[in-house]
């Protein structure tokens, strides 16, 4: 089992780009979600889904889109890339919502 | 809204010292969960706490769910450099909604 993958693990985009975060679990984990971590916020929950179809906001929504087609798939799309939005990524999955959760190895983004 | 707040937000200790972060809720919780973070790593999962007043031991580390639910804590006993990293508490409300603690990194000086 690979777990909870994420890429890329790096990048640099320029405001007002757009671009799509991949993660993919393969433990067959219903529940999914995205957080960001910043330095001195611990990790802030962007969107979540508890299943194929179902998507649902978090704590830090906007400027980010969400689709979750498949069991294993979980894309976070940032709409329109904001300095702001400068932070490491980080998608979960665990096998019910009350579950510990796995984390990937995280994507780190830099808004210029 | 909800707030898990952690202290303390930076912690050094000399190898073979205790060590304690705190973690503290302005409401009730249902569960409390505690995770570790290495230095560029992610946050891998340690333990789950559910029942007030709950202890739960794994090796040298301690954990504590508080008697009202709204606050844990986690105790190592005489540190090792292995123990580097960043300790986050992640407390769930009533509404299953799990929010982070802002962490306390652990720095070991051999």
């Amino acid at each position: 089992n690979a777990g909870v993958t994420q890429t890329p693990k790096f990048q640099v985009l320029k405001t007002g780009q757009s671009m799509t975060l991949q993660c993919a679990q393969d433990m067959n984990h219903e529940y999914m979600s995205w957080y960001r971590q910043d330095p001195g916020m611990g990790l802030r929950l962007i969107h979540y889904s508890v299943g194929a179809g179902i998507t649902d906001q978090g704590e830090v929504p906007n400027g980010y889109n969400v689709s979750r087609s498949t069991t294993e798939d979980f894309p976070l799309r940032l709409l329109s890339a904001a300095p702001s939005q400068t932070s490491v990524y980080f998608c979960a999955s665990s096998s019910g919502s009350l579950d510990e959760q796995y984390f990937g190895p995280g994507t780190r983004l830099t808004v210029t | 809204g909800q707030q898990v707040m952690q202290i303390p937000q930076y912690q050094h200790v000399q190898e073979g010292e205790d060590f304690t972060t705190y973690c503290n809720s302005s409401t009730t919780l249902s569960n409390i969960q505690w995770y570790k973070q290495r230095p560029g790593g992610h946050p891998v999962f340690l333990i789950q706490l559910v029942k007030s007043g709950e202890v739960k031991k794994q090796k040298r580390l301690t954990f504590q769910f508080g008697e009202a639910k709204k606050n844990s804590s986690l105790h190592i006993t005489a540190t090792q450099t292995t123990d580097v990293g960043t300790y986050f508490c992640a407390g769930r409300d009533g509404a299953n909604n799990l929010f982070f603690g802002t962490g306390t990194r652990l720095t070991v000086i051999p």
